[in-house]
């Protein structure tokens, strides 16, 4: 079964609004993930946040981590047209090996 | 450019028809490995690869072969597809301790 379970499944926002989606997670972990993938495409690697982190920024995206809930969250702020993608978190046991998906959250940003 | 590649990228195959996807890396990592993205099942792993000659089973290995000769090589064998296999396939590598992923652009598989 999937580690991460991502909510919404799917959000519509105006542009220039902020964007949050939710994962969570089932077992320990030693990082976690966020991918963003543009319609049918590869995946871009967004953010990483390590176990012992609780939050991160990079530009427009801040991510959270709650170890003690097992949950994650990214917010996109100031959105943009081009934010419209699926955005994925996956989990990670230990460095380097195999990442576990969520099942994706459809981010639609209007103009 | 750092890049996993992968070839096809599109590939309309027949049932039984053995396929090969080719998956290299230019940036030295030791792991690498295969995933499957379906509609409302999310990517699911297929094989992984710690090093040169050392592969082992992910969440849906059934159907599916690889192997690991070079560093820089991983390619997914199909060896009898059927239609339960068309999909779209990611290749990944990463630099082992570092838990950062590079996927390629994709390989969108039908086979009919």
């Amino acid at each position: 079964s999937q580690q991460g379970e991502e909510d919404p499944q799917a959000l519509s926002i105006q542009e220039g609004e902020n964007a949050t989606m939710n994962c969570s997670y089932k077992t320990s972990i030693n990082n976690l993930q966020w991918y963003r993938q543009n319609s049918g495409r590869g995946l871009v690697h967004l953010i990483l946040i390590r176990s012992n982190e609780r939050e991160k920024h990079s530009g427009r995206l801040r991510v959270t981590l709650d170890t003690s809930k097992k949950s994650s969250s990214l917010l996109i702020t100031a959105s943009r047209a081009a934010d419209t993608a699926s955005y994925f978190c996956a989990t990670s046991l230990a460095a380097g090996n195999k990442l576990t998906f969520g099942g994706g959250t459809r981010v639609l940003v209007k103009p | 450019e750092a890049q996993v590649t992968q070839n096809p990228r599109y590939l309309i195959t027949v049932t039984g028809k053995k396929l090969t996807v080719t998956c290299s890396q230019n940036m030295n990592h030791e792991y690498m490995s295969w995933y499957r993205q379906d509609p409302g099942l999310g990517l699911r792993q297929i094989y992984y690869s710690m090093n040169v000659e050392v592969t082992d089973k992910g969440d849906v290995p059934e159907g599916y072969k690889v192997s690991r000769k070079e560093k820089r090589n991983f390619p997914l064998i199909l060896e009898s597809p059927s239609p339960n296999q068309t999909s779209l396939y990611f290749c990944a590598s990463s630099l082992s301790g570092t838990g950062l992923f590079i996927f390629g652009q994709g390989t969108r598989l039908t086979v009919v």
